[in-house]
């Protein structure tokens, strides 16, 4: 059984750019969140969705937007990046919001020059 | 709102010596209480989880955790750790219904022969 796919794995961007980071979760699993981790703020909750509705949104700017399609899979992006956008960005997948089970990806680490 | 705290940020032991890893949380509900472990670049990896029920929780690779509602408490413990257990620890906590995660500091374990 595959596990939850991140892509791209790294990724560097410059300053002003946008970027766009895809996360697959495990067969039948519905519902998707996703954590920034970064030295200076830990890990921090970006957003949840299940069967394609946002459920819960983290305190981040404008800028950080995400969507989950039809077959479960998501994608978040940034808008506009800054150098303080340069983390881990963790997404995780779970059979259905109850939050009793969620796996990890391995992540896609973004770097903004 | 759920908060974390991890009161160590980093602790040292000897391989096969026992190890306690500290977790409190706050939160005015019923919570999920987790612990994860990450190895460097990777993505989080479940330990173990106390959903309800019995308070001593056990988890993968010997380590354990025991739930202590009156003082707010989730610590992590493992009676012979090894060297490969050298890892960054996440203590978190969820709200029952929801995929959102809110995480602790996390704690460095650092084992030396």
């Amino acid at each position: 059984k595959a596990g939850v796919t991140q892509t791209p794995r790294y990724l560097i961007k410059t300053r002003g750019q946008q970027v766009t980071l895809s996360c697959s979760p495990i067969s039948g699993h519905r519902s998707v969140s996703w954590y920034q981790q970064t030295p200076g703020q830990g890990l921090q909750f970006l957003f949840e969705y299940f069967s394609e509705t946002q459920r819960n949104k983290g305190n981040f700017p404008g800028r950080f937007s995400g969507r989950q399609f039809s077959n479960s899979r998501s994608e978040m992006n940034v808008s506009t990046l800054e150098l303080g956008d340069s983390a881990l960005y963790l997404c995780a997948s779970g059979l259905d919001p109850a939050g009793q089970d969620r796996l990890f990806g391995a992540g896609t680490r973004l770097s903004v020059l | 709102a759920q908060s974390v705290t991890q009161l160590d940020s980093q602790v040292p032991v000897f391989e096969e010596a026992p190890v306690e890893l500290r977790c409190n949380y706050s939160s005015s509900v019923s919570v999920y209480l987790f612990w994860y472990v990450q190895y460097p670049n990777q993505g989080l990896q479940l330990l173990l989880k106390y959903l309800s029920g019995s308070t001593l929780v056990k988890g993968i690779n010997g380590f354990e955790a025991e739930f202590n509602k009156s003082q707010t408490s989730f610590h992590l413990r493992k009676p012979s750790v090894h060297i490969s257990d050298t890892a960054e620890y996440f203590c978190a906590v969820s709200l029952r219904g929801f995929q959102k995660l809110v995480f602790g500091t996390g704690t460095r374990l650092l084992v030396s022969p």
